[in-house]
């Protein structure tokens, strides 16, 4: 069965960097794009972006550029989401979700919270 | 990016008949049509349908998509205690290449 599982909680301070993993398992990685939508607490959706798993092109949505890098180990089948230069605003559940049909299959998502 | 605009909420009795709207353009809803999303209160969400009414398996038959115009419905029947949660509609938007999601329902069984 189709499972994307993301690395664990992580509590930073503000200006580090962060890198959350999202592991793939069930398909074929290389044949669906990944995507990256963010949660902060008690808030909607926000998508930030999604990553080619054939060709490792990125596209970033707005507002998410610069600091938002997406990457890949096609290897272990897993996509990577690297924030930098952490603010407070950042703190929020960051979910991997692969596109098939829509975003048809959701990482359980991991609690990134930005905090002196 | 310019999201898409649903109800903050709805209530409605047990096993009654609740339609969520999701409004936006025709460069999203209007042209590719919505997904929706259920998300229970700390999980991560759910796809229900896509494609304004087709439902991935195993989702039951009781939640049903529709699309007019620039607007996207979702209507669940025989509102069941687990249907509380709140429930999003995403669409590609082929003008600006980016996902748009909407504001969000919360659907509260009385």
């Amino acid at each position: 069965q189709v499972q994307l599982v993301q690395s664990g909680s992580e509590l930073k301070k503000p200006g580090a960097s962060v890198k959350v993993s999202c592991k793939a398992s069930g398909y074929t990685f290389t044949r669906y794009g990944m995507n990256w939508v963010r949660q902060a607490p008690g808030q909607g959706l926000e998508w930030l972006g999604w990553i080619n798993t054939k060709t490792g092109n990125p596209t970033y949505a707005q507002g998410f550029t610069g600091r938002f890098v997406f990457s890949l180990d096609t290897s272990v089948s897993t996509a990577y989401l690297q924030i930098s230069s952490l603010k407070a605003e950042d703190t929020a559940v960051y979910y991997c979700a692969r596109d098939k049909i829509g975003l048809d299959y959701w990482g359980q998502g991991t609690l990134v919270t930005v905090s002196s | 990016q310019a999201g898409l605009t649903q109800p903050p909420s709805v209530s409605k009795g047990l096993r009654q008949t609740a339609t969520l709207t999701c409004t936006g353009n025709s460069n999203n809803v209007g042209n590719q049509g919505a997904a929706w999303l259920q998300q229970h209160q700390g999980h991560p969400p759910k796809l229900l349908s896509y494609r304004n009414n087709d439902r991935p398996s195993g989702i039951s038959e009781r939640f049903s998509a529709s699309r007019s115009g620039n607007t996207a419905s979702l209507t669940i029947t025989g509102l069941q205690p687990e249907d509380e949660a709140d429930y999003y509609c995403s669409a590609w938007d082929s003008s600006l290449s980016v996902y748009v999601f909407g504001t969000g329902t919360k659907v509260s069984v009385l």
